[in-house]
């Protein structure tokens, strides 16, 4: 079975611009976290999305967004980027997510290294 | 923004010896417990898990220990290994679709 993928592997980016990256989960799995990895902060989670809607989210500004597709595959967006976003962005999936006593293992891709300039 | 705390950011272990990496969680409410390892480049790699009706469970040269009274989290690997090498990551979660990480124990392994 395959695992989770991201794309793209590599973004170099300037201030200002926006950028989109793309997940693809495991097959059969429905829910989709996001998280930022910096050095400094660890993992930090960014959003959760499940059947095309978001459950939970973390404490990021408003310039990240991202959304599901009804095939599990999800996209996150940053707007206006800062230098500050240069990271590391995790994608895991999951079968249904954790929640409602379920205990639902998250398995991640690569990630998707965003450089901005 | 939140963390699962860790007490030691770099452990060095003889190859052949156990190791130990320790970790503090925050949220009492949390039931489901999971250690990832993370190599240089890759995406975290999931190791072992644990429910909060647990206080042990045992992998392939791998532990867990949980104590749910102090909120201590333990992962122990056995024989460590050079392949062992790599960032070690605890994760809570108190359901409501999320997981709390923390900033990782670095393990290197010396031959």
């Amino acid at each position: 079975k395959a695992g989770v993928t991201q794309t793209p592997r590599y973004l170099i980016k300037t201030r200002g611009q926006q950028v989109t990256l793309s997940c693809s989960p495991i097959s059969g799995h429905r829910s989709v976290s996001w998280y930022q990895q910096t050095p400094g902060q660890g993992l930090q989670f960014l959003f959760e999305y499940f059947s095309e809607t978001q459950r939970n989210k973390g404490n990021f500004p408003g310039r990240f967004s991202g959304r599901q597709f009804s095939n599990s595959r999800s996209e996150m967006n940053v707007s206006t980027l800062e230098l500050g976003d240069s990271a590391l962005y995790l994608c895991a999936s999951s079968l249904m997510g954790r929640g409602g006593g379920s205990t639902d293992t998250q398995y991640f891709g690569p990630g998707t290294r965003l450089t901005v300039l | 923004g939140e963390n699962v705390g860790l007490h030691l950011p770099t452990l060095s272990v003889q190859e052949g010896d156990n190791s130990i990496i320790n970790c503090a969680y925050s949220n009492s409410a949390s039931d489901y417990f999971i250690w990832y390892k993370q190599e240089s480049g890759k995406g975290p790699q999931f190791i072992i898990d644990i429910r909060s009706n647990m206080d042990k469970r045992q992998g392939q040269r791998v532990t867990v220990l949980l104590n749910k009274t102090v909120k201590h989290l333990s992962l122990q690997i056995a024989a460590t290994q050079p392949g062992d090498s790599a960032v070690y990551f605890c994760a809570e979660s108190p359901g409501t679709y999320k997981y709390i990480f923390g900033t990782g124990t670095r393990l290197k392994v010396l031959a």
